[in-house]
């Protein structure tokens, strides 16, 4: 019972280089989400997918892109990163509607040189 | 604007005592969520509730809906309990879907 699995678990960057953070999940769930913890923060929502096939912005978009790749797979890609986004990113699913809890991966810590 | 207030921010007990930390959420919510994040960094889900009162093993939470607030309860406390515990608000978004707004979190140490 993998449930969310991402990657990778830890990743440095330069600014301006790019790079895909991956996440999985193997429990039919339609909902996937990307979530950013900061310092002092709650966490904040990034980008989500309420269903295969469909993408919306959520809180803190600036700087990413998302691609729902099928119903298990929603990655997040970082075009040109910043210093800003160093961060802990969190992916998230659940199977939708308002009754259901979510299953999170276990994070990715990004730092931006 | 959604918002959800934790207190106490940061929250020392002895083994054993009885811990309550707490949420209140501004507008009207679909579910609360209760989070623990560990030292690692993993969250886990720990409770979701719409009204009334859940538990489990040691951990109780409660949602007063009327009032807004909801508590999370620790009965007999463990230094294994230490984490941060994060209340989350689902709201909907439109077209059938949820969307989560977190308190900032309540770090819990409990001492042997």
């Amino acid at each position: 019972n993998a449930g969310v699995t991402q990657t990778p678990k830890f990743q440095v960057l330069k600014t301006g280089q790019s790079m895909t953070l991956q996440c999985a999940q193997d429990m039919n769930h339609n909902s996937m989400y990307w979530y950013r913890q900061d310092p002092g923060m709650g966490l904040r929502l990034i980008y989500y997918s309420a269903s295969e096939g469909t993408t919306d912005k959520g809180e803190v978009p600036n700087g990413y892109n998302v691609s729902r790749l099928n119903k298990r797979e929603f990655s997040l890609r970082l075009e040109s990163a910043a210093p800003s986004q160093t961060s802990v990113y969190f992916c998230a699913s659940r199977v939708g509607g308002s009754n259901y809890g979510y299953t999170f991966g276990s994070g990715t810590r990004l730092t931006v040189v | 604007k959604n918002e959800v207030e934790q207190s106490p921010q940061n929250l020392t007990a002895q083994e054993g005592e009885f811990i309550t930390i707490n949420c209140s959420y501004s507008v009207g919510i679909s579910a609360l969520h209760w989070l623990q994040q560990h030292p690692g960094g993993g969250i886990v889900s720990l409770f979701m509730l719409s009204s009334g009162k859940k538990k489990h093993g040691r951990l109780i939470a409660t949602i007063n809906i009327q009032e807004k607030h909801s508590s999370l309860h620790i009965t007999a406390s463990h230094p294994r309990d230490s984490a941060v515990y994060i209340c989350a608000a689902s709201f909907p978004s439109g077209a059938g879907s949820y969307q989560l707004t977190f308190g900032k979190g309540t770090k819990l140490s409990v001492i042997p």
